[in-house]
């Protein structure tokens, strides 16, 4: 099946930095990438979804100067966590669908992200 | 807006026990439905789907059928596996008019499966 490799799998970092998440299709080529949070015992919440070339489109509440997202080839996309706060700790998790019509996704590993 | 439920866990069984997860939503239309698991330290992986009304996908042993009247997509095995391990999402997306692709989830079971 389709694989998608998230990078890196686990990051901690001081309050005020950024940190960047990749997120790559490995052997197919996406023309749309998702970015997920999810909490504990919660459910994944999408957050953004990223088309190749155009600007992400970002759910109600998700702050887009805070997770910037980038999708500059068909086979990578970036989400960079800004001037990150505690607040931010959280699993974020992408997935990348190969086409429309099959309305499948394929999902990364997941990022666990800790803010110090 | 689209929502999904589905029982809380853990659910701990013994090997060659019946599995029943229990998945209800709530959508406009006729959306497509989904159940993914996650095997510890790996991505969510696409376990069956169904696309409409009385289908019933299945994979791996595990089966859901799409029940409009009820709402629900419940997923069962007959006999578990301690590899079964995992947590179970159930998911919907659609209409894609109004949602696009966009995956609504469940918030998740864990199973774990006892020798």
């Amino acid at each position: 099946g389709a694989v998608v490799s998230q990078h890196p799998s686990r990051v901690i970092c001081k309050s005020g930095t950024s940190v960047k998440i990749e997120c790559r299709s490995l052997d197919f080529q996406a023309t749309t990438m998702f970015w997920y949070r999810q909490f504990p015992k919660k459910s994944l919440m999408l957050m953004a979804t990223s088309n190749e070339g155009s600007k992400a489109t970002y759910e109600q509440g998700v702050e887009k100067d805070k997770f910037l997202i980038n999708h500059a080839s068909l086979t990578l996309s970036t989400l960079t966590v800004t001037s990150a706060h505690p607040e931010d700790s959280s699993f974020y998790i992408c997935s990348a669908r190969v086409r429309v019509a099959e309305n499948i996704q394929y999902f990364g590993a997941g990022t666990r992200l800790s803010v110090l | 807006g689209n929502s999904v439920t589905q029982m809380e866990g853990p659910v701990t069984l013994s090997e060659e026990a019946f599995l029943t997860i229990n998945c209800t939503y709530t959508a406009t239309g006729y959306p497509s439905l989904f159940w993914y698991v996650q095997y510890p330290g790996e991505g969510l992986q696409l376990l069956l789907k169904a696309t409409k009304a009385d289908d019933k996908g299945s994979n791996k042993g595990f089966e859901a059928t799409y029940r409009k009247e009820t709402t629900s997509f419940h997923l069962e095995k007959g006999s578990v596996q301690v590899s079964d391990s995992a947590v179970y999402f159930c998911a919907l997306s659609g209409p894609y008019m109004e949602y696009g692709n966009k995956l609504v989830f469940g918030a998740g079971t864990i199973l774990r499966v006892k020798s």
